[in-house]
């Protein structure tokens, strides 16, 4: 099965710092979303975003799929930010998806 | 819109017991739920996916005996936990999808703990 890579799996900032996850994947995927984690379990949507670049607030999202991979941007971050952020991809819109193991954010104040 | 709920949040049972777990999709027909479940630290992994009116589909190693899906209505999904052990401990968290819609959207999840 197709596999995928995040990194970092840790990262700790500062509040008002910027960052980049990185999500790579191992074959030609249809399907491709950024969920962010909360520390109390909640799953919240960020990006759908097979292929291009979208912006949302603070964040923002490229995938190059001929180069099989995805970045998240998070810009001036802030504490809420914390929590674990999860690249799933899948081979098609029906399939089921791949998680990756997540990248944990830590924002100090 | 694309609200999932789940219930209970919280379930503390006894070793042997069967604990059911209900998705629901509160404004959407969802013709796919999946039921994952994760581990502390750990990443999701999916355990079985379930379509309206048809059999679960199993991933590998999923004990279909042990964790039974039913999804009777295109807003309603269950998952029983048979005969739990305290290895059955962990979050479970489903997600729902729409026929043609790309995005899958996630329940707030069940945390199980097994005495």
């Amino acid at each position: 099965g197709i596999q995928v890579e995040q990194s970092p799996p840790d990262l700790i900032l500062q509040e008002g710092a910027n960052s980049t996850l990185r999500c790579n994947f191992s074959d030609s995927v249809n399907n491709l979303q950024w969920f962010h984690q909360n520390p109390w379990g909640q799953l919240i949507n960020l990006f759908y975003i097979p292929s291009g670049t979208k912006q949302n607030g603070r964040l923002s999202a490229t995938t190059v799929a001929t180069e099989r991979y995805s970045l998240l941007y998070i810009s001036s971050s802030q504490t809420t930010d914390s929590g674990v952020y999860f690249c799933a991809v899948a081979y098609s819109n029906a399939g089921k998806s791949t998680f990756g193991d997540g990248t944990t954010l830590t924002v100090k104040p | 819109g694309a609200v999932v709920s789940q219930h209970p949040s919280w379930v503390i049972c006894k070793s042997g017991t069967s604990v059911k777990i209900e998705c629901r999709s509160l404004d959407f027909q969802a013709t796919t739920m999946f039921w994952y479940r994760q581990f502390p630290k750990q990443s999701l992994m999916l355990m079985a996916t379930s379509n309206e009116g048809s059999k679960a589909t199993y991933e590998q190693g999923v004990e279909k005996d042990k964790f039974l899906i039913n999804h009777a209505s295109l807003t309603l999904s269950t998952l029983t936990v048979t005969s739990a052990h305290p290895e059955d401990s962990s979050f479970y968290i489903c997600s729902a999808r729409v026929a043609g819609v790309e995005t899958q959207y996630f329940g707030p999840g069940t945390r199980l703990l097994v005495l």
